[in-house]
């Protein structure tokens, strides 16, 4: 069975420092990876994904992810937070869509 | 506006009971799902359909019905055997033409049914 894993329940960064929210991922074949963002009693919104090419993957409000093979991992990436990022953050993968448990990232001014 | 539709916003239900969860996308997508939210924890999948009139199980279904008669449509019913009810739902679609997999989903507003 496919699934990804968030070793992080809660990650805290200064506004303007660079975060990193980590995901490893287990599958047979190609991965095709995912990150989504929650903000409070809403549903989740989609920030980028990976299908194959470029390890390096950008997506939605400056945010970008790095696939390493290797190392199983797709950690989601921006280099200067803003307060406005701090939401619950979901790494996901298909064949059939399944989350990691969440991370909660807070920016604090 | 396209979009995908979950009603009502807010639920309460006496237990017992059984209720019904509606979700409705304007999408056009083949695939969609239900998924449940507990306080702190991630989203577990309870039912997915990737074409109408045809679902499958997810990883918590006991508990819990679908039906897919229309595209458009994926109703989530609670049922009385569902031991733990409250809860948030969200429902999501994926377009995954021809059978595609590496499509994004996009997720309603989502549901909170507490019981009383």
């Amino acid at each position: 069975a496919q699934s990804v894993a968030q070793p992080e329940d809660q990650v805290n960064v200064a506004e303007g420092n660079p975060l990193t929210v980590k995901c490893t991922y287990s599958v047979s074949g190609n991965p095709y990876l995912f990150w989504y963002v929650q903000y409070p009693n809403r549903g989740l919104q989609f920030l980028l994904k990976y299908i194959t090419g470029d390890n390096l993957v950008k997506g939605s409000y400056g945010f970008e992810a790095e696939f390493n093979k290797s190392q199983t991992s797709f950690h989601l990436k921006k280099p200067s937070a803003l307060v406005s990022d701090s939401a619950l953050y979901f790494c996901a993968v298909r064949d059939i869509l399944r989350f990691g448990a969440g991370t909660r990232l807070t920016v604090k001014p | 506006d396209g979009g995908i539709t979950q009603s009502p916003k807010y639920l309460f239900r006496k237990e017992g009971q059984n209720v019904t969860l509606s979700c409705e996308q304007n999408l056009n997508h083949d695939a969609m799902y239900w998924y449940r939210q507990d306080p702190g924890q991630g989203l577990r999948l309870i039912y997915y359909s990737q074409i109408v009139n045809d679902f499958q199980k997810g990883d918590i279904a006991e508990g819990y019905s679908v039906s897919r008669e229309k595209k458009e449509s994926f109703p989530l019913t609670v049922t009385s055997a569902q031991k733990n009810p409250t809860a948030f739902y969200l429902c999501a679609s994926s377009i995954d033409s021809q059978g595609t997999r590496n499509t994004e989903a996009f997720f309603g507003q989502g549901t909170r049914l507490t019981v009383v």
